[in-house]
């Protein structure tokens, strides 16, 4: 069956514009998240979903960030105003349930260069 | 703060044994997971403990100790397509998955 997708998988942007990335999580999972992974580090974690419902939003690094998942299914985040340092891949990954032994599967990423 | 430590690069020789230790200070603690991610690619799972032991799948194991912060994942029989970053992941309290900064193995011929 179909993989979490995202869109784009590269966007540039010019600072001060806004960029918004989005989600197609696997059919059915009810847990949404979204990270971000500089170059050579892990994955840091900015908000999760449990269907339409943002649970956790403190790794959201400013203001400028907002995640929204309005039907329980796609998800958007959205950054106002970009940044340089907002340059990094951006990783969705969706998942049956956050507990138990239920992992997460990762989309491609978006790669996002502010320049 | 919460903190996950994994060493940076691990070189190993094809054929071998590799053990890639990964220590945690959590905010709570709901389960440990391993990820794979090769280079441009998205983490894809490995392993998950919730209980001190060991699990054991394949080629691949993974140990946890919850009174030491302390689980190791152990790679057998390694194999060229094995060069990657090793993720040690923690769910906390609140259900959040905290990333450690990933140990890239090379395994050289």
């Amino acid at each position: 069956g179909a993989g979490v997708s995202q869109s784009p998988r590269y966007k540039v942007a010019k600072r001060g514009q806004d960029v918004a990335l989005r989600c197609d999580p696997i059919s059915g999972h009810v847990s949404l998240f979204w990270y971000q992974q500089a170059l050579g580090q892990g994955p840091e974690f900015l908000t999760y979903f449990q269907n339409e419902a943002q649970l956790d939003k403190s790794g959201l690094p400013s203001d400028r960030f907002f995640a929204e998942r309005p039907e329980g299914s796609v998800s958007t985040l959205k950054i106002q105003r970009t940044q340089q340092e907002d340059s990094a891949v951006y990783l969705c990954a969706s998942s049956l349930a956050v507990t138990d032994n239920y992992e997460q599967y990762f989309g491609p990423g978006t790669r996002l260069t502010v320049t | 703060g919460q903190n996950i430590d994994q060493p940076t690069e691990m070189t190993a020789t094809e054929g071998a044994i590799v053990q890639i230790n990964c220590t945690y200070q959590t905010s709570g603690f709901n389960g440990l997971f391993w990820y794979q991610q090769h280079a441009g690619e998205a983490p894809t799972f490995l392993s998950y403990n919730v209980l001190d032991g060991l699990e054991e799948k394949g080629r691949f194991s993974s140990f946890l100790s919850r009174s030491k912060g302390y689980s190791y994942l152990l790679l057998k029989e390694l194999q060229m397509k094995d060069s990657a970053s090793y993720l040690c992941a923690v769910r906390d309290r609140s259900f959040k998955t905290i990333f450690g900064a990933g140990t890239r193995l090379f395994v050289k011929a």
